[in-house]
């Protein structure tokens, strides 16, 4: 089956500094990429959308500066967290889909960010 | 957007087939109902899905409502390892066939 990772599985930031967390799908071309972000308990919450090569197409509510996306690959997409603060601690969870008529959306692991 | 209707948890004793229902009585025409699970801590894990027809694999089985209106993903025999949080989703095709996850049925396997 499809597999996307992401690095890294977690990471603890100061409060004010950026983090950066990859999203790849390992053994296939996704031409979309998604992001989410999880509270503890809570659903998964979509956050954006992004095509290859295309500007991130970002949810109501989520602040695109903030939440800097860049998908310059078919196999790779990035989440940047901008001057993170402790409420920006969560579990964030990138997810792939390929070309093609199917549209499985395959989903990574995940990065737990903590911010201090 | 379609929304579904999960029940917020059920039990299911280990062996035994688990029956995970949800309604989508708003579902359109050419709109799928995917199933995804979701372990504690780990990413979200790709289930089934179906557009009109029974569909089944090697995990489950997937049975839709001649209306479309309710679907029901059976776990044909229950793992302690199927202990999740089971998410029924309706693809929207107009929404850029976005996955939007809602709350879930947390589904606790028991020996």
């Amino acid at each position: 089956g499809a597999v996307v990772s992401q690095h890294p599985s977690w990471v603890i930031c100061k409060s004010g500094t950026s983090v950066k967390i990859e999203c790849r799908s390992l053994d296939f071309q996704a031409t979309t990429m998604f992001w989410y972000r999880q509270f503890p308990k809570q659903s998964l919450m979509l956050m954006a959308t992004s095509n290859e090569g295309s500007k991130a197409t970002y949810e109501q509510g989520v602040e695109k500066d903030k939440f800097l996306i860049n998908h310059a690959s078919l196999t790779l997409s990035t989440l940047t967290v901008t001057s993170a603060h402790p409420e920006d601690s969560s579990f964030y969870i990138c997810s792939a889909r390929g070309t093609g008529e199917s549209y499985e959306q395959y989903f990574g692991p995940g990065t737990r960010l903590t911010v201090t | 957007d379609a929304k579904t209707t999960q029940p917020t948890s059920m039990d299911c004793a280990e062996g035994r087939a688990a029956n995970l229902p949800c309604n989508h009585s708003t579902i359109s025409g050419n709109e799928y109902v995917y199933w995804y699970r979701q372990i504690h801590s780990q990413g979200p894990q790709y289930i089934i899905h179906g557009l009109k027809n029974n569909e089944t694999n090697e995990m489950a089985s997937l049975i839709i409502t001649e209306d479309r209106k309710s679907s029901t993903l059976i776990l044909p025999h229950a793992t302690l390892r199927d202990t999740a949080v089971y998410y029924c989703i309706v693809r929207v095709k107009a929404a850029g066939n976005k996955l939007t996850f809602g709350g879930g049925t947390r589904v606790l396997v028991k020996p």
